[in-house]
């Protein structure tokens, strides 16, 4: 289909290594969105991009994280130095970004379910 | 506090009944209200976006926000055992895109 793809959609990996997590936006969505969701929590905001710029990161919760959009459609999410408290999934989303239109209607990925160990 | 509250659940009720899932919270300048639903292992998908006060129905689903008490609802008439899923409330500012504050979460079941 034609929806958002994340890879990879499980990775492991140990404390203090770094991880990349790649996301594919759906063909002509200028926003895209990443959050994090823990076990039995709602999604928790971390970045969003328009374009290839990132309008907002102040979800962000510290300088291990970021995240680049180069050339205004795949995005890659960087964790440096990861910790346990990073194990999470990592829900990337895409936009139409439409002025004054319906808004609020992001297409989500199914995940990237990370666990530090 | 958060800026959104949702009771976690889990609820469990039989099928054919009437649904009430609800979120308050805390910024009156949010402006823009949605309902997403999230099965097991899946992202969440849209089921119902509003804006500002007022009712908004589609099929089964009604969506009702009241501005002057922070509080957002949705109701599931008939509901059915496919309708078992988390449902999380949304909120945000701007009509574009923008950052979307979730709720944590309803866990829902129908029981047939």
């Amino acid at each position: 289909g034609a929806g958002v793809s994340q890879t990879p959609s499980n990775k492991v990996t140990e404390k203090g290594k770094y991880v990349e997590l790649r996301c594919d936006p759906i063909s002509g969505h200028t926003a895209l969105y990443w959050y994090r969701q823990s076990l039995g929590q709602g999604p928790e905001f971390l970045i969003y991009f328009q374009g290839t710029g990132a309008a907002d990161d102040s979800g962000l919760p510290n300088d291990r994280f970021f995240a680049v959009r180069p050339e205004g459609s795949v995005s890659t999410l960087k964790i440096q130095r990861t910790e346990r408290g990073d194990s999470a999934v990592y829900l990337c989303a895409s936009s139409l970004n439409l002025a004054g239109g319906p808004s609020g209607e992001l297409f989500f990925g199914e995940g990237s379910r990370l666990t530090v160990l | 506090q958060k800026e959104v509250e949702q009771d976690p659940g889990p609820l469990s009720v039989p099928e054919g009944a009437i649904v009430s899932l609800n979120c308050t919270y805390s910024n009156s300048a949010f402006q823009y209200f949605m309902w997403y639903r999230q099965y097991s292992r899946k992202g969440p998908e849209l089921l119902m976006y509003t804006y500002s006060s007022g009712n908004k129905e589609d099929g089964r689903f009604t969506a009702q926000v009241d501005k002057s008490s922070k509080y957002i609802s949705l109701f599931i008439r008939d509901s059915q055992p496919s309708d078992s899923a988390t449902y999380l409330c949304a909120m945000s500012w701007y009509s574009s895109a923008s950052k979307i504050i979730f709720g944590s979460g309803t866990r829902l079941s129908i029981r047939p």
